[in-house]
């Protein structure tokens, strides 16, 4: 079946640092890949997603890059703010298009101290 | 637009009593909903699918008569733990789905409710 292994947290960093959340994923075909934020006391929100291999989502700053080669959609951003303090969920989808039915990793904490 | 609420953000019970979570959609019409289900340091788990006046489809492992789903309305399912047990102490989340343009291809989550049973 289908499963997302993701970088254990807790993530702390400084503000302006470089951040790299690690995701691996095993599914058959071709799936869409996702990542969602969740900030304190709200719900999930999509941050980007990417549906075919090569693609780069970006939103917020943050990116990532769908390698099929390396099963990998690792996600990235140049200098995070406090703001960016949430846990991160990778997620895939192997219905063509859609992000409903979704399999997630386990979720990243990231700290960010001013 | 396009905005959850679930509620109880947390709640505490005693073993062998039962449990209702609501997840509401506020803004639009939600025609398929998803309930999940964490364990902790573990990936969201779905549990099962809903569609509005249908019965749920669970997935596999997952008891239907523990996990009660009812999905009347098209703003409203309720996922009932029964008999609840320390087990079932978990993290539960919501999504819905509506129709028409990304509503199609996305899902919107709750806030999840944080259950623990003593």
């Amino acid at each position: 079946g289908n499963s997302v292994t993701q970088m254990e947290g807790p993530v702390t960093l400084s503000e302006e640092a470089f951040l790299t959340i690690n995701c691996t994923y095993t599914a058959t075909g071709y799936p869409s890949l996702f990542w969602y934020v969740q900030y304190p006391g709200e719900g999930l929100q999509l941050l980007l997603k990417a549906t075919k291999a090569d693609d780069k989502g970006s939103n917020k700053g943050f990116e990532a890059t769908y390698r099929k080669e390396t099963t990998s959609f690792h996600l990235e951003k140049g200098s995070v703010q406090v703001s960016d303090s949430a846990v991160y969920f990778c997620a895939l989808s192997d219905q063509p298009g859609s992000a409903r039915q979704l399999t997630f990793g386990s979720g990243t904490q990231l700290t960010v101290l001013p | 637009g396009a905005v959850v609420s679930q509620h109880p953000s947390r709640v505490i019970c005693k073993s062998g009593t039962s449990v209702k979570i609501e997840c509401r959609s506020l803004d639009f019409q939600a025609t398929t909903m998803f309930w999940y289900r964490q364990f902790p340091k573990k990936s969201l788990m779905l549990m099962a699918t809903s569609n509005e006046g249908s019965k749920a489809t669970y997935e596999q492992g997952v008891e239907k008569d523990k996990f009660l789903i009812n999905h009347a309305s098209l703003t409203l399912s309720t996922l009932t733990v029964t008999s609840a047990h320390p087990e079932d102490s978990s993290f539960y989340i919501c999504s819905a789905g509506g129709q028409g343009g990304k509503m199609n291809t996305e899902a919107f989550f709750g806030q999840g409710t944080r259950l623990t049973v003593v």
